[in-house]
Parts: C-alpha cells; structure tokens; sequence
C-alpha cells in the first residue's frame, strides 16, 4: 500500500538515551518534513529535506538531527532525550515539483522519562 | 520568518450552525495554501489554494485565498457532530518551499 509509515507508534524513554523515529514513503516524493505536535502549540517544524542528500533546520532543530541518504527514508534522531522533547512527532512527505498536497505518518507518540 | 495565524483558537457550535474559520500569513515568496483536518490521529488534506478567488468547495466545505489580504477562510455550513475536530492552516513559501503550519483551531459541534 502507497503511502508514508512511520515506527514506532509509540515509545516510553529514559532521559538521557539515544532513539531514532524511522520514517519510510513509496511515492518518490522529493521533500520530507519532521513536525512535532504540542497542545496549543500546533505542528512545529524541526527539520526537512526537499531532496535526498540536502536537510534544513526549522522552526525547533535544536537536539534533533535528520538524515536523506536516499529518497524513500528520513530517520530523525534524538541524541539524548530530555523530558521536554515529549510529544506526538509527524513526518510528512510531499511531490514538490507537481506541487501536491503533504501527506503524513500516522505519528509516533514519545514519552521521555 | 513565515508566520501562519488562525484564529478563533477554539470554537464550540451546535449541530446546523455555518461557522468560518480564519488563516492569516505572512511569508516570503508564497507558494500555496493547505487547509487539514485532524482528528484522532494524521492530519487529512482538505484543500489546496494558489490562486486569489477562486473558491474550492466539497460538500459542505468551502475555502477561498486573498492573496492581497494575506488570509484564507474555510467555511462549513450545516456543520455535524462528525465536523468535530483541529482544522489545520499551513502554507508553502520560500526557495525551499517550507511548509509552516499554524496552531490550529479546535471546532466542537454539539449535538
């Protein structure tokens, strides 16, 4: 099935650890974006990529990182996990040159502890 | 950097009322406008605007762009329990066509 998926769906972490939320689409889009979703903050952006290869900081970067080694995936990594990066994350990908719609994950619900 | 404003924040309406939600922006270089609905989970693409004017509608939901004004509008008339959800603004901009949503306005619609 077509699509974006991302894993895991949810996950319970120990402040100071190490985690990457895996994101995968089939469609070829070139751009991929990494949101964060907080009550009454909306969706945050903290990193994207228009094509594989390139990234670029948005809106909250900071103790994110991101990768686009190829066009299908865009793992964002959390180098150590503080309480305040607890949120719902959403990737997101999209046909850039056709100039369609985002498409999105389903989400990953991160609880840091 | 890009702005994307909604307003109300959060609205509560009766079964059968119209309401109208707002999107204002302010980017550089601007590309389009989405509006989405969320509910449980992933947000649902509703519209995409380029144009000033040119109302797209499906069903009982409308939405225009004033590209002059800086603003969006999503209308729903007869509005249903089922409307009940975030409906999100974003706008595509820049050399680098981010995509930069606003907070979102939370609708509730009472039977």
């Amino acid at each position: 099935i077509a699509g974006i998926t991302q894993a895991p769906t949810s996950q319970i972490l120990a402040a100071g650890r190490r985690m990457t939320l895996r994101c995968t689409q089939d469609m070829r889009h070139n751009a991929m974006y990494w949101y964060r979703q907080d009550l009454g903050l909306g969706l945050r952006l903290i990193h994207y990529s228009n094509t594989a290869g390139t990234t670029g900081k948005g809106e909250v970067p900071d103790g994110y990182s991101v990768s686009r080694a190829n066009t299908d995936d865009f793992p964002l990594t959390l180098a150590s996990a503080v309480p305040s990066q607890t949120s719902v994350y959403f990737c997101a990908s999209r046909d850039q040159d056709r100039g369609e719609e985002a498409f999105f994950g389903q989400g990953t619900r991160l609880t840091v502890v | 950097e890009d702005k994307v404003v909604q307003s109300p924040l959060s609205l509560v309406v009766h079964e059968g009322d119209t309401v109208t939600l707002n999107c204002s922006y302010e980017v550089t270089n601007f590309r389009s406008l989405l509006w989405y609905k969320q509910e449980k989970k992933a947000p649902t693409f509703l519209f995409m605007l380029t144009s000033s004017g040119i109302e797209k509608k499906s069903g009982r939901l409308s939405s225009i762009l004033d590209k002059k004004e800086l603003f969006s509008i999503l209308n729903i008339t007869a509005t249903q329990t089922g409307d009940s959800a975030i409906y999100l603004c974003a706008v595509i901009a820049g050399a680098n066509s981010k995509l930069t949503f606003g907070k979102g306005i939370t609708l509730s619609v009472r039977p």
